[in-house]
C-alpha cells in the first residue's frame, strides 16, 4: 500500500519568506508526527497530532513554526518569516494510535533558506 | 518526562565482528520499546516495537531484546556487514500508551571493511 508522502521534495525559499510543508499519512493512521533534522544533528521532535487530541506542539521551536492536521489526515507545517536555521530535512511520521505503534517516515523535505 | 538513552553514542566494528549497544528508560509505566535503523540520506524505518519483558526480536542478522524490569533493551548485530553501517534509534512512548515516542540519542555504527 502507499506509504506517507510528502510534499515537496526539496524547497529553496529566501529568508523571510512564508513556506509550507505538506504531508499525507498513511490512511487509517491516527497519529502523525513533525520532526526535523538540522545538519549533522539528530531527529528534533516539532509537534504530534493523536486522533481528536490537542496536538503536543511542545517541540516547535517559536511561534513561527505552526502545523494544522485538517480532518484527521493531510497535516501542513508552516514557516513563517523563514531563517537560515530554519534549513533542515523535515521529516513527517505516521502511526497506527500512539506510542505503542511503529512510525512510518515520509521521504522528508529538504528546506534550504537563502 | 521519560528520558531515553543510548549507549554507546558511536562504534567503529570491523567487518564480520559482531557487535550490541544499549537503550536504557524508566522501568516505571512502561508500554512499548521501538528500535529505528536511520541509513544517510534516508527516513528512519522500523526494526522492532518491543512491548512484552523478556521479549526476543530476530531480523535476519538483527535480534535485540527487552528487559522491562530493569530497564534497558539491546540490540544486537551478529557478523556486521558494510549496509549496517546507520544511526540506531531506540524510542518509546513518553507517560501513556497514546502519548507521542520519545526517542534516544542514537548509536551511530560505522563497520570497517
Amino acid at each position: 500500500g502507499a506509504g506517507v508522502s510528502q510534499s515537496p521534495s526539496n524547497k529553496v525559499t529566501e529568508k523571510g519568506k512564508d513556506v509550507e510543508l505538506r504531508c499525507d499519512p498513511i490512511s487509517g493512521h491516527t497519529a502523525l508526527y513533525w520532526y526535523r533534522q538540522s545538519l549533522g544533528q539528530g531527529l528534533e521532535f516539532l509537534i504530534y497530532f493523536q486522533g481528536n487530541s490537542a496536538p503536543d506542539k511542545s517541540g516547535l521551536p517559536s511561534d513561527r513554526f505552526s502545523a494544522e492536521r485538517t480532518g484527521g489526515s493531510v497535516s501542513t507545517l508552516t514557516i513563517q518569516r523563514t531563517q537560515q536555521e530554519d534549513s533542515a530535512v523535515y521529516l513527517c511520521a505516521s502511526s497506527a494510535e500512539g506510542g505503542s505503534y511503529e512510525q512510518y517516515f515520509g521521504p522528508g523535505t529538504r528546506l534550504t533558506v537563502t | 518526562i521519560l528520558n531515553v538513552e543510548q549507549s554507546p553514542q558511536s562504534l567503529h566494528v570491523q567487518e564480520g565482528d559482531s557487535t550490541n549497544f544499549t537503550c536504557s528508560f524508566p522501568s516505571s509505566n512502561f508500554y512499548a520499546l521501538h528500535w529505528y535503523r536511520w541509513e544517510t540520506a534516508k527516513s528512519p524505518e522500523a526494526l522492532f516495537v518491543m512491548t512484552l519483558n523478556g521479549d526476543e526480536k530476530k531480523k535476519g542478522r538483527i535480534s535485540a531484546t527487552l528487559n522491562t524490569k530493569e530497564g534497558y533493551s539491546y540490540l544486537y548485530i551478529k557478523g556486521s556487514q558494510p549496509e549496517d553501517s546507520a544511526t540506531y534509534l531506540c524510542a518509546a512512548p513518553g507517560y501513556s500508551s497514546a502519548s507521542k515516542i520519545i526517542f534516544g540519542s542514537g548509536t551511530r555504527l560505522s563497520i570497517r571493511p
